[in-house]
């Protein structure tokens, strides 16, 4: 079966830099989504990772490891606005399984 | 980007109906995917949606109770049928981007509250 893991909850400062893990165990692994979801809204797209290793987009960057089954997202000069729930989603089998999402909470 | 219409946005149910929602794309697309966003929880995918056939269902989910329409191209309905509070939820309607990497775009999603 497919298996996604990611912390529950974070808080950090604005201005801080936070990372978001995620682990994932699951058969026939194409890549890793990382969305972003506001309370009540719908979630949006962040990053895709196919290969190994650092994809930056400008504040946000998301790093992935096959060999390890092992994701990041990488959060720098945070911003008050970036308090929302972080879903990783493996791509697998040509479907996606999300992960129980991180809730970020960022503090003044 | 695609640009999805659902609704309705939220409704309030009496226990034992049954609701259907609309979801609308703004472009063609070949597959829907409907998911379910229980509270404080995680995106689960109910079906998978596809012009001129029947839905595929995902383990713990059935046609009789998420019965699924796809008339065409740019547009599906999920119905939530004899619903009970364990069904309140927000139900998602989502489709996967052209030409990008394949991610997925939501619509804003149908907030559903069975008393």
């Amino acid at each position: 079966g497919q298996n996604i893991d990611q912390p529950t909850e974070m808080t950090a400062t604005e201005g801080a830099i936070v990372q978001i893990n995620c682990t994932y165990q699951t058969s026939g692994f194409n890549g890793l989504f990382w969305y972003q979801q506001h309370a009540g809204e719908a979630p949006t797209f962040l990053s895709y990772n196919v290969l190994d290793g650092l994809e930056e987009k400008g504040r946000f960057s998301s790093f992935l490891s096959r060999s390890k089954g092992y994701s990041y997202l990488l959060l720098k000069e945070l911003q008050m606005k970036d308090s929302a729930s972080y879903l990783c989603a493996a791509n697998a089998g040509n479907m996606l399984t999300f992960g129980g999402g991180t809730r970020l909470m960022v503090k003044p | 980007s695609a640009v999805i219409s659902q609704k309705p946005s939220r409704d309030i149910c009496q226990r034992g109906t049954s609701l259907t929602i609309q979801c609308q794309v703004d472009s063609q697309v070949t597959m829907m995917f409907w998911y379910r966003q229980q509270p404080g929880q995680s995106l689960t995918l109910i079906a998978t949606a596809n012009q001129g056939s029947e839905a595929t269902y995902e383990s713990g989910f059935v046609i009789d109770k998420f019965p699924i329409s796809r008339p065409n191209l740019t547009f599906s309905t999920l119905t939530v049928s004899n619903m009970s509070p364990e069904d309140s939820s927000i139900y998602l309607c989502s489709v996967e981007g052209v030409g990008g990497e394949g991610e997925l775009f939501f619509g804003e999603g149908s907030r559903l509250t069975v008393l």
